[in-house]
C-alpha cells in the first residue's frame, strides 16, 4: 500500500513548455485533488475530482487542467508553464464522504525559468 | 466560499513551554477542522481533527478546542519539545458538502522550539 504517490519529485522547466504531473493512490479514494504551495500562502487548491469522469476548479484553476478517467489516477498538466508557476505541488486524496482524512502525496517541486 | 485566516504567522517558544495557534473561519457550514503538520521538505500530515458537534478534543499533548459560536479553533501543544517544530496548518471544509467538502488552508504557523 503506497498511499499516493507523485511525479516526478523535482523538475525545471523553461517557460512556455508543457508537462503533466503524475499523481497515483491506491486506497481506492473517490475524492483527489491538487494543491500548491507558495512562502506565506499555505495551500491553494487548483482542481480537484469526486470520482472518475467528474473535475472541478479549486481557488485558483487558470494555466493547469486536469482529467480523471481512473479512480487510481489525476494528472495535473501545465499547457504553457510561466515564472508564477514556480511552486510545490501536492496532490491528495480523501475516502467518501469528501472533506475527511485527507492524505497528502510527498510533494512535486517545480521551477519554471 | 470559506475563508481561514491563522495566527500569528511565527511563534517561538522555550522548550517545555506551551504553544497555541488560533484560527478563524467564515463559512457557518463547515463541520470539519483538521490541523496539519509539515516538516521541512515533507508533505502536510494530519496531527489531529474535530468535528463540529464536539467542543475539544485531546492526543497526548495536541489539543484542538472549537468555539463554533465565535468561528475560531485552536491548536494547544504543551510540553513542547524540539521536534515539534514545524509549520502548522489549519484547514476548513463541510463533509460531503461537494465544492464545499475541499479543504481550505490557513497560511500556516512556523514554530520554533528553542533548547
Amino acid at each position: 500500500n503506497a498511499g499516493v504517490t507523485q511525479t516526478p519529485k523535482f523538475q525545471v522547466l523553461k517557460t512556455g513548455q508543457s508537462m503533466t504531473l503524475q499523481c497515483a493512490q491506491d486506497m481506492n479514494h473517490e475524492y483527489m485533488s491538487w494543491y500548491r504551495q507558495d512562502p506565506g500562502m499555505g495551500l491553494r487548491l487548483i482542481h480537484y475530482s469526486v470520482g472518475a469522469g467528474i473535475t472541478d476548479q479549486g481557488e485558483v484553476p487558470n494555466g493547469y487542467n486536469v482529467s480523471r478517467s481512473t479512480t487510481e489516477d489525476f494528472p495535473l498538466r501545465l499547457l504553457s508553464a510561466a515564472p508564477s508557476q514556480t511552486s510545490v505541488y501536492f496532490c491528495a486524496s480523501s475516502a467518501a464522504p469528501q472533506g475527511y482524512g485527507y492524505t497528502f502525496g510527498s510533494g512535486t517541486r517545480l521551477t519554471v525559468v | 466560499g470559506e475563508n481561514v485566516e491563522q495566527h500569528p504567522s511565527t511563534l517561538s517558544v522555550q522548550e517545555g513551554d506551551s504553544a497555541v495557534i488560533k484560527c478563524t473561519y467564515s463559512d457557518s457550514a463547515s463541520n470539519y477542522f483538521p490541523w496539519y503538520k509539515q516538516e521541512l521538505g515533507k508533505r502536510p500530515q494530519l496531527i489531529i481533527d474535530i468535528r463540529s458537534n464536539v467542543g475539544e478534543k485531546k492526543d497526548q499533548r495536541i489539543a484542538v478546542t472549537l468555539n463554533k459560536t465565535a468561528k475560531h479553533f485552536s491548536l494547544h501543544i504543551t510540553e513542547t519539545q524540539p521536534e515539534d517544530s514545524a509549520v502548522y496548518f489549519c484547514a476548513a471544509s463541510l463533509i460531503g458538502g461537494g465544492s464545499q467538502g475541499n479543504l481550505i488552508f490557513g497560511k500556516g504557523t512556523k514554530l520554533s522550539v528553542k533548547p
